[in-house]
């Protein structure tokens, strides 16, 4: 079946460090990929999506690139504030008929100091 | 106005008991969805309505039951609650099943003691 796999957590950084948050998948067909970012006391929110292969999402500063030879899409941020601490969720809605359905890695904790 | 809203936001009850929690999007979507989220911050589905018709339903156990009494509401009973049931419980809602972006509400914590 559909997985994500993310790199695992806490990631603890310092303002302005760069990010990477790595992500893999495994899907039949062609898969549409996401970003979601939880904030602490809130529901997910879409962050950035790429639909097809070598399309780059971004957003806020966040990148990613849909990298379908090795099955990746590796969240990037340059400089991160402390407002970035969240969990970070990447996902996939696979193609066909998988209507409605994503399913989700099992997040990345971020936190980011002063 | 939210978008996406849950009803209640934190639920404490004792094991055996039934319980509701309520969700209703303003956003004029079709399709809304249930998600459980662990301890551990892993959120996989449970349900997915569209347009009031059951979509999705992944092997969740039938003491659980949502109802969606019209397109704007989904909400999910709980029977028996037993405590692997504690979690968040998060309604979300999209335009439709193809649409890429999913709105989240803020969540129903659930602790079974």
């Amino acid at each position: 079946g559909d997985s994500v796999t993310q790199m695992e957590g806490p990631v603890t950084l310092s303002e302005e460090a760069f990010l990477t948050i790595n992500c893999t998948y495994t899907a039949t067909g062609y898969p549409s990929l996401f970003w979601y970012v939880q904030y602490p006391g809130e529901g997910l929110q879409l962050l950035l999506k790429a639909t097809k292969a070598d399309d780059k999402g971004s957003n806020k500063g966040f990148e990613a690139t849909y990298r379908k030879e090795t099955t990746s899409f590796h969240l990037e941020k340059g400089s991160v504030q402390v407002s970035d601490s969240a969990v970070y969720f990447c996902a996939l809605r696979a193609g066909g008929t998988s209507y409605g359905k994503l399913t989700f890695g099992q997040g990345t904790i971020l936190t980011v100091h002063p | 106005d939210t978008a996406v809203s849950q009803t209640p936001k934190y639920l404490v009850t004792q094991m055996g008991n039934d319980k509701s929690i309520k969700c209703e999007q303003n956003l004029g979507h079709d399709t809304m969805y249930w998600y459980k989220q662990d301890s551990k911050k892993f959120l996989k589905i449970m349900f997915s309505y569209n347009n009031k018709e059951l979509i999705i339903n992944e092997t969740v156990p039938n003491r659980f039951s949502p109802k969606s009494p019209d397109k704007a509401h989904l909400n999910l009973h709980i029977n028996s609650l037993e405590l692997g049931d504690s979690a968040v419980y998060f309604c979300a809602s999209s335009r439709d099943g193809y649409s890429y972006e999913q709105y989240f509400g803020p969540g129903t914590r659930l602790t079974v003691t």
